[in-house]
């Protein structure tokens, strides 16, 4: 899998939005970026994933450069109950499922 | 998507017993993983459950010490054997949900197992 680095952690108040970066300097041309979010006793739950456009879902924005070696996921109206590890996950080979999970951003909303 | 269940949610075991975890998934899905996350850790792939043949296993990983079974496409076990308390961890299946170019994974609640 394309490397990952993230910050350790990171605040936000509450009602903000919240930038999440990833760098992934190795991508290659065919490898998606993928987020995960692991809420406190809980198994991780899919966010969002792109390969080169920036996408949107109910949950998050996924921005990503236009050389796709870093990008950033956003919760436009962050709440307490996005206190959670975001993980920042790039697959290797097309069709390869397994995941490999780094260290991950603790990110705490503030109230 | 997939709902995902785990039996126990949480178990205390002496060392040198064996613990066998099962997944249980409410529709039919190709692939089925197992992971552990050690205290404070991130998640570490165990490996891959195959329906209907042998795990194929993630390195630093055994089927002597983590057999796993998955007798059809809804249902998968992981058995912790032998154990001591550095195999105390969260062990998690995940699935991997339907259609086509995704890896979109839906994850269990977990089994917590602590080793005295």
């Amino acid at each position: 899998d394309a490397k990952t680095t993230q910050p350790t952690s990171m605040d936000c108040a509450e009602g903000r939005a919240a930038n999440l970066p990833c760098n992934h300097s190795t991508i290659s041309g065919n490898e998606y970026v993928y987020w995960y979010r692991q809420i406190h006793s809980q198994g991780p739950q899919y966010i969002i994933h792109g390969l080169k456009n920036n996408e949107t879902n109910e949950m998050a924005s996924l921005i990503i450069t236009e050389d796709r070696k870093s990008s950033t996921l956003i919760l436009p109206h962050a709440t307490l109950r996005d206190t959670a590890v975001y993980y920042c996950i790039v697959p290797s080979n097309f069709g390869n499922e397994k995941l490999t999970f780094g260290t991950g951003t603790r990110l705490t909303i503030i109230p | 998507s997939a709902v995902i269940s785990q039996k126990p949610s949480r178990d205390i075991c002496q060392r040198g017993t064996s613990l066998t975890i099962q997944c249980q998934v409410d529709s039919q899905v190709t692939m089925m993983f197992w992971y552990r996350q050690q205290p404070g850790q991130s998640l570490t792939l165990i490996a891959t459950a195959n329906q209907g043949s042998e795990a194929t296993y993630e390195s630093g990983f055994v089927i002597d010490k983590f057999p796993i079974s998955r007798p059809n496409l809804t249902f998968s076990t992981l058995t912790v054997s032998n154990m001591s308390p550095e195999d105390s961890s969260i062990y998690l299946c995940s699935v991997v949900a339907s259609g086509p170019a995704t890896y979109e994974q839906y994850f269990g609640p977990g089994t917590r197992l602590t080793v005295t």
